[in-house]
């Protein structure tokens, strides 16, 4: 059974940064794409990047390059998502989410991570 | 870039009845790759349908995609109290992967 899970919330200051984790059980790592995607408060989801495990290799939407890094580890099968300089329009639940089988819609979700970023 | 707009912004409807969601690309959608979510407070968002019209592993058939190209329309058939939630489609052909803005279904 495939299951994403992430690590707890947090809470920074701005102009720190923060680093959430997703570990992913229940299938072979390096065969499916990890995305990130963020929804602020009151607002819809917004598509941050995307890993391929297999050989770390990245894409990151324009809004966040630069700020944005994403990780992983395949001997723990975690993904992690930096994302520094924060700002209060940061305040977000963060999601990983998996690739699907034919093609890359996101079948599985993890729980969602809050980031809240407040002086 | 592709940009989705959904529409309408909420929909308010009584148990029963067809829900019917737009979503419009701002440029035609690669190979139809185009999906469904349904996302409701506290958890997270539920894959409905991929590729436009193929419904997802556990999905029942009250919930049907169609459409191609830059229009596509997600239907709720014989709406359940459960069912209140915010519907995104997203399309995944290119990048970014862009989200619409989300329709909100009322069940009232």
């Amino acid at each position: 059974q495939v299951h994403l899970v992430q690590s707890g919330a947090e809470v920074k200051k701005p102009g720190a940064s923060v680093k959430v984790s997703c570990k992913a059980s229940g299938y072979t790592f390096t065969n499916y794409y990890i995305h990130w995607v963020r929804q602020a408060p009151g607002q819809g989801l917004e598509w941050m990047g995307i890993i391929n495990p297999s050989g770390g290799s990245t894409s990151y939407a324009q809004k966040f390059q630069g700020r944005v890094t994403m990780t992983r580890d395949t001997s723990t099968t975690t993904v992690y998502m930096e994302l520094s300089s924060l700002k209060s329009e940061d305040t977000a639940v963060y999601y990983c989410a998996r690739t699907g089988d034919y093609g890359d819609y996101l079948d599985y979700w993890g729980q969602g991570t809050l980031v809240t970023v407040s002086s | 870039e592709i940009v989705l707009t959904q529409s309408p912004g909420t929909l308010s409807l009584s148990p029963g009845e067809v829900a019917t969601l737009s979503c419009r690309a701002s440029q035609t959608v690669d190979s139809n790759y185009l999906a469904w979510y349904q996302h409701k407070p506290g958890q997270a968002p539920r894959l409905l349908i991929y590729g436009a019209f193929n419904r997802a592993t556990g999905i029942p058939d009250r919930f049907s995609g169609s459409g191609s190209g830059t229009d596509f329309t997600l239907t709720i058939s014989r709406l359940e109290p459960e069912d209140s939630a915010v519907y995104s489609c997203q399309q995944y052909g290119g990048s970014p992967r862009a989200f619409g803005p989300g329709t909100k279904v009322d069940i009232k």
